[in-house]
């Protein structure tokens, strides 16, 4: 089983919709959750950390937690072409180990 | 505040060479952590620096890699010798402690032909 489960995509949403990313992970220690964006040939840039159960906004971004089912969510509303990108879903125990797992990533295209 | 930096950004080299991958971390940043992604793969976890000293090294996958971090600033990850299956992009990252975000470098792709 691996450590962090991503749909797998790809995913397209027409432009001004709603992109929904999910991510489940396996290890109930984990403390700390994140969403990294990753452009062709760049590095991964963080998006959204969330760390409580329940949403946290940023923007057009919403990272919403459930720990109970170990599952993490980004929502994108009001899509953007240069929301265009591979997402990842990474995990961290936060302890002495201090590893983060990641996800395969989803590929989102937005169609104008 | 200049990022983590990486180099280089490209090597190519044949089976049997020696490569040396060099990470420059955000200052003041204790954790490095190296990373590999391998075409089609997640990122995959190499080994975590705190400081100078290895926290853990379990993501390594044989002695034919070989990282250091010399008092505590940049690191570096050779490759001796290098296999097919190395082939990848190698990525470093750096944070500030525990359940902080990773930073991430521009990551060095090595090609092994």
């Amino acid at each position: 089983q691996k450590e962090v489960e991503q749909n797998s995509g790809p995913l397209s949403v027409p432009e001004g919709a709603i992109a929904s990313l999910n991510c489940t992970y396996s290890d109930r220690g984990s403390q700390s959750f994140f969403w990294y964006r990753q452009y062709s040939g760049k590095s991964p840039e963080l998006i959204m950390s969330i760390y409580s159960n329940g949403d946290k906004e940023d923007g057009r971004f919403t990272a919403q937690l459930n720990k109970a089912s170990q599952y993490v969510s980004l929502l994108i509303r009001d899509s953007q072409p240069s929301d265009s990108a591979t997402y990842l879903c990474a995990v961290n125990r936060g302890d002495t180990g201090n590893q983060f797992y990641f996800g395969t990533g989803t590929s989102l295209t937005v169609i104008p | 505040e200049a990022g983590v930096t990486q180099f280089p950004s490209h090597s190519v080299i044949e089976k049997g060479q020696t490569v040396t991958l060099r990470c420059d971390p955000i200052s003041g940043h204790d954790n490095l952590y190296w990373y590999r992604r391998v075409m089609g793969k997640e990122i995959k976890f190499l080994l975590h620096f705190v400081k100078e000293s290895k926290q853990d090294e379990s993501g390594m996958p044989n002695n034919r890699f070989l990282a250091e971090r010399t008092g505590g600033t940049y690191s570096t990850l050779k490759v001796q010798p290098a296999e097919l299956e190395d082939s990848g992009v190698y990525f470093c990252a750096t944070n500030t402690g525990y359940n902080s975000p990773l930073h991430f470098g521009n990551g060095t792709r090595l090609t092994v032909t």
